[in-house]
């Protein structure tokens, strides 16, 4: 199975702040990750597919990038309304795994 | 407006069963894949099944493997998880989901039911 290691597991940041969450494959994915934000008592919402493509209706503040092994998530400035939990999640290859989540939390 | 709807869970006893359904509008069902994710309390998320639009094929994590089956009803735009012996770690949210394309997991999801395993 592939792992995905996801850091930080929580992060505070403030409002305008740029902020990155990076995930790192056990092994070679080439680019079959996803993004996903999930707020309190919410289903998750993919942001980003394919490792970099914004999802229709994601504001352009959210990127993504990497391939290979190693991905990244980028919140170019902090909104209010992103803080939440932040998935990735490989697809790859069976069995689809998720990284552990990263928590953005309100410094 | 694509919408997953599910149903079904509820408290059950170790060793028990139950069946949760999803019912999918707003596109056509029979051209997607579509997916089972499980999250327990406080916890992270986790892939529980994938089906293929046929059906034909069905994906699982050893977690589960042998104990759930996904199955799904094209005619009736339904996608199933029957879930047998199950264990106090099987409880969470329930979520299902719909393929983009079929390298595209997860592109939208339902609101989750509640399974809660439990004597």
């Amino acid at each position: 199975d592939i792992q995905m290691t996801q850091s930080p597991s929580s992060l505070s940041a403030s409002v305008g702040d740029r902020v990155t969450i990076t995930c790192r494959a056990s092994q070679g994915i080439r680019n079959h990750l996803g993004w996903f934000q999930q707020k309190p008592g919410k289903a998750p919402k993919r942001l980003i597919s394919a490792a970099s493509s914004l999802q229709s209706g994601v504001p352009s503040r959210f990127s993504g990038s990497g391939s290979g092994t190693e991905f990244a998530l980028t919140i170019s400035s902090l909104q209010p309304e992103d803080f939440a939990t932040y998935y990735c999640l490989q697809h790859n290859s069976y069995p689809l795994t998720f990284g552990g989540g990263t928590k953005v939390e309100i410094k | 407006e694509v919408q997953l709807v599910e149903s079904g869970g509820g408290l059950v006893q170790p060793g028990g069963s139950l069946r949760l359904s999803c019912a999918a509008s707003g596109f056509t069902f029979s051209n997607y894949g579509m997916a089972w994710v499980r999250q327990a309390p406080g916890k992270g998320l986790e892939w529980v099944s994938t089906t293929s639009a046929s059906g034909g094929n069905t994906y699982y994590p050893d977690s589960v493997k042998g104990r759930f089956v996904i199955s799904r009803d094209n005619s009736e735009n339904t996608l199933y998880l029957q879930m047998n012996s199950l264990r106090a770690e099987d409880t969470a949210v329930y979520y299902c989901a719909k393929y983009e394309f079929d390298s595209s997991p997860l592109e939208i999801w339902g609101h989750g039911t509640m399974v809660t395993v439990s004597s």
